[in-house]
């Protein structure tokens, strides 16, 4: 399995501020996908960006952009104009091209506060 | 929303009995995957499925086993529940057709005392 490590369990940000969440990846692959899902206290698993290997451009969805840095193996996502409603447990994981098996990190837990 | 359901959303059995999950999804959707979360370890992969009849073992297949009869419903039994498999159940399915982005059921938490 590849291993996917985020490397901060728990992070706290202002409304209305800016919050980076790590994520580093272990792979020998060049084609891939990456992903941030979000875990709301109501348990549901949301996805929040898709980023494919090949594409260079970094992936952006309204208030959540990617930083990826394929040499780096480095997939960070960064939450701009935080919400109350973005708090939730993140989780960063990697997809190898035409594999089924989604690997995930242990996650990492987003806090705002009002 | 992806179409996705799961039931039971909750249940609690006792070590030794068996357990059956089920996911339904309307979409007509190749790939189904299930998955289980624990605290520390994130989301791994029990088993999964490309097609009717068609499954295969993920990362923690151990003690689980799992069918698919029909498109829309992929099923996952414990045969004698153990205590280690107290967890939350996701089903998934992949909406592009093939081994792709992957959108989830809402989940069953699953207690075996």
């Amino acid at each position: 399995a590849q291993t996917v490590t985020q490397s901060q369990p728990e992070m706290s940000v202002q409304e209305a501020e800016t919050v980076t969440l790590s994520c580093t990846y272990d792979t020998s692959e060049n084609n891939y996908y990456l992903f941030w899902y979000k875990q709301p206290p109501s348990r549901q698993m949301i996805l929040v960006i898709r980023q494919e290997a090949y594409k260079q451009q970094n992936a952006t969805e309204n208030r959540f952009s990617v930083n990826f840095q394929k040499a780096a193996k480095s997939f960070s996502l960064k939450i701009s104009d935080s919400q109350l409603g973005d708090t939730a447990m993140y989780f960063c994981a990697f997809l190898r091209s035409n594999d089924y098996k989604l690997s995930f990190g242990a996650g990492t837990t987003v806090t705002v506060r009002a | 929303d992806a179409g996705i359901t799961q039931s039971p959303r909750h249940k609690v059995t006792e070590t030794g009995t068996p357990v059956t999950l089920r996911c339904h999804q309307t979409e007509n959707h190749r790939y189904m995957y299930w998955y289980r979360q624990d605290p520390g370890h994130g989301l791994r992969l029990i088993h999964y499925s490309y097609g009717v009849k068609d499954t295969d073992k993920g990362e923690v297949s151990d003690g689980y086993s799992v069918s698919r009869s029909k498109t829309e419903d992929f099923l996952l039994t414990l045969e004698s529940a153990t205590s280690s498999q107290t967890s939350v159940y996701f089903c998934a399915i992949s909406a592009r057709g093939g081994p792709d982005t992957q959108y989830f059921g809402p989940g069953t938490r699953l207690t075996v005392l």
